[in-house]
């Protein structure tokens, strides 16, 4: 399979608690981003990554959210004492943008609950 | 006005219609206009970029009116795999990654 791959596909957790998620794009894709979605909405974008460097960031990022894309390839989402407000499908989407044409390719989503 | 605005329907169409739906946006500034699908509890998929001159692909023909600041879809000869979530994305700020804003989808229903 040679799409967005995104672990877990669902996390439980209690309130106050870490999580982290993995996405691991598309190979030759530079672009990386995180999404979050819930019901009803559409994708809020959080962030992105061009190659390792954190570009650009959402002001619904709080500083409990943090993104990390060390070499370039796999990005890592932490949500540091989780809120009930924080439950959602966080999406990751890679792109290698060609004159600026910005065709997102998604992966299947980590859904957060947060009891 | 919201930046990216859509009708979030539900849209119940018998197959074999033709459906139609707009996607207005606030920035006259931007650039870049797609159409993702989403089914029901999966991922957004690119269904097709939006040009200038508008563009068809198979049943389906996206077209931009600057003038006006919105976008369209059509499907013609529906279909009941059809059934989906129709998302409107627009760069709004002409350029940079965060300037990809969703609409909150129309919500399409092809019953038989």
């Amino acid at each position: 399979d040679t799409g967005v791959s995104q672990n877990p596909r669902h996390k439980i957790t209690k309130r106050g608690q870490n999580v982290t998620f993995r996405c691991d794009p598309i190979s030759e894709h530079n672009r990386l981003y995180w999404y979050r979605q819930t019901l009803g909405q559409g994708p809020e974008f959080l962030t992105y990554f061009q190659n390792e460097a954190q570009l650009e960031k959402s002001r619904l990022l709080s500083d409990r959210f943090s993104a990390e894309r060390p070499k370039g390839s796999f990005s890592t989402l932490e949500i540091q004492r989780t809120e009930q407000g924080d439950s959602a499908m966080y999406l990751c989407a890679s792109s290698f943008p060609r004159t600026g044409n910005e065709k997102l390719f998604f992966g299947s989503g980590t859904q957060l609950s947060v009891l | 006005r919201k930046e990216v605005e859509q009708d979030p329907g539900p849209f119940n169409v018998p197959e074999g219609a033709t459906v139609a739906f707009n996607c207005t946006y606030s920035n006259s500034a931007s650039q870049s206009f797609f159409w993702y699908r989403q089914d029901c509890r999966k991922e957004p998929k690119l269904l097709m970029s939006v040009y200038s001159s508008g563009n068809e692909d198979g049943r389906f023909t996206a077209q931009l009116n600057r003038a006006s600041q919105y976008i369209s879809l059509l499907i013609r000869d529906s279909k009941l795999s059809d059934s989906a979530t129709y998302l409107c994305v627009v760069n709004l700020s002409g350029g940079g990654a965060d300037g990809l804003t969703f609409g909150k989808g129309t919500h399409l229903i092809i019953q038989p």
